[in-house]
């Protein structure tokens, strides 16, 4: 089964650029890499998802190594609600998304 | 538009008792998932329904075990309720079953079981 590999924790400051990584050596051809982020007391929130080429969305960009063993999500801007955990997620054709720990993200003022 | 949501928010049971979680899930959305969080780690994939059959499954017991309904609402039930299953369940949406298509979580329902 594939898997992701994240750091425990990252810190910024306010209003800088976040360059969160993701390993997932193992990932097969038709996985799609997926970032969610978990506030507090909520459930996930999709961020943003591709298979093999750089994505961009209101929230985020995703930057997908071309031999597909790595990403990182990029916040441009960070601010202080973007503070939560952070998981990269590999979703196979049999629906199971296998969260990680996750990557948690300090964001200071 | 109304997103996922989740009842009740806040459970107590004890070992060996059953019980039943429930999902709404967001409108024109025809599949639901659902996914146990253990304290400080990930969620896990338990199922997924779709159009009222389940398709796909973790790596979770029988006795979990769900169901989707015609309007697309689901329920989780958990029978013989041990310890280890003390969790936060979440349950989440999307527009069809392709397997690059996001979810959307509700906040969950946090069991505690005594």
């Amino acid at each position: 089964d594939a898997k992701t590999t994240q750091p425990n924790s990252m810190e910024s400051n306010e209003e800088e650029p976040v360059h969160l990584p993701c390993n997932h050596s193992t990932i097969s051809g038709t996985d799609y890499i997926h970032w969610y982020r978990q506030l507090p007391s909520q459930g996930p929130e999709y961020v943003i998802h591709g298979l093999t080429s750089n994505v961009n969305n209101r929230m985020a960009s995703l930057a997908i190594a071309e031999d597909r063993k790595s990403s990182t999500l990029i916040l441009h801007r960070a601010t202080l609600r973007d503070a939560a955990v952070y998981y990269c997620i590999l979703r196979d054709r049999n629906n199971d998304m296998r969260f990680g720990a996750g990557t948690r993200l300090t964001v200071k003022p | 538009e109304t997103g996922v949501t989740q009842s009740p928010t806040h459970l107590i049971k004890t070992r060996g008792q059953q019980v039943t979680l429930r999902c709404s899930s967001q409108s024109g959305h025809n599949t639901v998932s659902w996914y146990q969080q253990a304290l400080g780690q990930g969620p896990q994939f338990i199922f997924q329904y779709y159009r009222e059959e389940e398709n796909g499954r973790g790596n979770f017991p029988p006795r979990f075990s769900g169901l989707q309904f015609p309007n697309y609402s689901s329920e989780l039930n958990v029978n013989a309720l041990e310890l280890d299953d003390s969790a936060l369940y979440l349950c989440a949406s999307s527009p069809n079953a392709v397997y690059n298509s996001p979810l959307h979580f509700g906040n969950g329902t946090r069991l505690t079981v005594t």
